[in-house]
């Protein structure tokens, strides 16, 4: 199993382009979770899914958008990015029921705008 | 005010120099806490759940423990190996019980 995949590794992109960041997990999970890390600040979650087809907003949704058209699929999706959005962007995953919740994460996705 | 609290911010230890690491929490009931290692550059990954006080988990060099109010991550005999950033996170009961809040993490240094 690969776990939870992220493309891609890398991404500069300029003050208002879009892109789309894609996340995979092959674990059957439930729940899958957006989160982006900055120096100083700690994990913050920016968006979730409780199953196929669900999205809600986290701590700091603005800006972005999310689509989970398929069950092992997640996309994070910036619509016109600033610079405010550089940061270091993970994918979790986890089932929904305890003592299986733990989420698992990707390798992430480092983003500069410009 | 932050929910999770995690200390020191830094610790740099000598191959085999036993320590702990914390994090105090203040959500009003807990869920479960969890412990995880993240590398430089790579996704946190996960070592421990702990759901409830006095509970205790173990694997290789580390043991975490938890009371009402905070958990430790307690390093034995540490080597080189171990030198990451220890995130704590705190799931909390009722409601949005999904959501994991993140303290801002230990960073660990071992010299051989």
């Amino acid at each position: 199993n690969a776990g939870v995949t992220q493309t891609p590794k890398f991404r500069v992109l300029k003050t208002g382009q879009s892109m789309t960041l894609l996340c995979a997990q092959d674990m059957n999970h439930e729940y899958m979770y957006w989160y982006r890390q900055d120096p100083g600040m700690g994990l913050r979650l920016i968006h979730y899914s409780v199953g196929e087809g669900t999205t809600a907003k986290g701590e700091v949704p603005d800006g972005y958008n999310v689509s989970r058209l398929k069950k092992q699929n997640f996309l994070l999706g910036l619509e016109s990015a600033a610079p405010s959005q550089t940061s270091v962007y993970f994918c979790a995953s986890s089932y929904s029921t305890r003592p299986l919740d733990t989420q698992y994460f990707g390798p992430g996705t480092r983003l500069t705008v410009l | 005010e932050d929910q999770v609290t995690q200390s020191p911010e830094a610790l740099r230890l000598q191959e085999g120099e036993s320590s702990s690491l914390n994090c105090s929490y203040t959500v009003s009931g807990l869920r479960g806490l969890f412990w995880y290692r993240q590398d430089p550059g790579k996704g946190p990954e996960f070592l421990f759940t702990l759901y409830s006080a006095g509970e205790e988990k173990e694997k290789e060099r580390l043991k975490a423990t938890l009371t009402k109010k905070e958990s430790f991550l307690h390093i034995t005999a540490p080597k080189p190996e171990d030198s990451a950033t220890y995130l704590c996170a705190v799931q909390e009961d009722g409601g949005s019980n999904y959501k994991l809040t993140f303290g801002k993490g230990t960073l660990l240094t071992v010299n051989p």
